[in-house]
């Protein structure tokens, strides 16, 4: 994989479900790997960074995990409230300074 | 403390002509770096200053040309315009370690007629 490539490309669910995304990035030259949530009329927003294989992180509901092994990445939501809705992009860092980002999720979360 | 702030908000350029986007960088960050997204797209990195030197750069012609200042704000010129320059500009700073997140600003909405 020489790109970042993230799924599902959207996803629309009921309050209350728990959800995952998928982030797929290069399995070489890895520096850190990044999420952050953008939300409609503002700023993508960091939720984390990871930097080790083997990585978990959690902030409240929301949690990922990291495999640059195999180059990999899930970014889960435990019970989605509509104030989850946005897109959620993930982004990979290299070793020559250059970061590229995922067409990113679009999750709908549905009262 | 002051977030990141890019000016303009929205800006209407003719092809073949330059522009010049503007982004201050949040206080105590030395790392300033800039993305195109087009619709339907990620954040396509153009490049990225650390110290006023370009230390990183994306996919991008060298009309895409850019600036760090010593109070590390940041310049992107574009220059002979093309229409497929029409996109959503974005700057992000940071401090240079390894496990910092990027601060975005609003972006500039750029359209190129």
């Amino acid at each position: 994989i020489l790109n970042v490539e993230q799924s599902p490309q959207s996803l629309h669910v009921q309050e209350g479900d728990s959800t995952n995304f998928t982030c797929s990035f290069p399995s070489s030259n890895f520096y850190a790997l990044h999420w952050y949530r953008w939300e409609t009329a503002k700023s993508p927003e960091a939720l984390f960074v990871m930097t080790l294989n083997g990585d978990e992180k959690k902030k409240g509901r929301i949690s990922a995990t990291l495999n640059t092994k195999e180059g990999y990445s899930y970014l889960y939501i435990k019970g989605s409230q509509p104030e989850d809705s946005a897109t959620y992009l993930c982004a990979f860092g290299s070793i020559n300074n250059d970061m590229r980002f995922g067409a990113g999720t679009r999750l709908t979360v549905k009262p | 403390e002051t977030g990141v702030t890019q000016s303009p908000t929205h800006l209407i350029k003719t092809r073949g002509q330059q522009v010049t986007l503007r982004c201050s960088s949040q206080s105590g960050h030395n790392t300033v770096s800039w993305y195109q997204q087009a619709l339907g797209q990620g954040p396509q990195f153009i490049f990225q200053y650390y110290r006023e030197e370009e230390n990183g750069r994306g996919n991008f012609p060298p009309r895409f040309s850019g600036l760090q200042f010593p109070n590390y704000s940041s310049e992107l010129n574009v220059n002979a315009l093309e229409l497929d320059d029409s996109a959503l500009y974005l700057c992000a700073s940071t401090h240079w370690r390894i496990n910092s997140p990027l601060h975005f600003g609003n972006g500039t909405r750029l359209t190129v007629t």
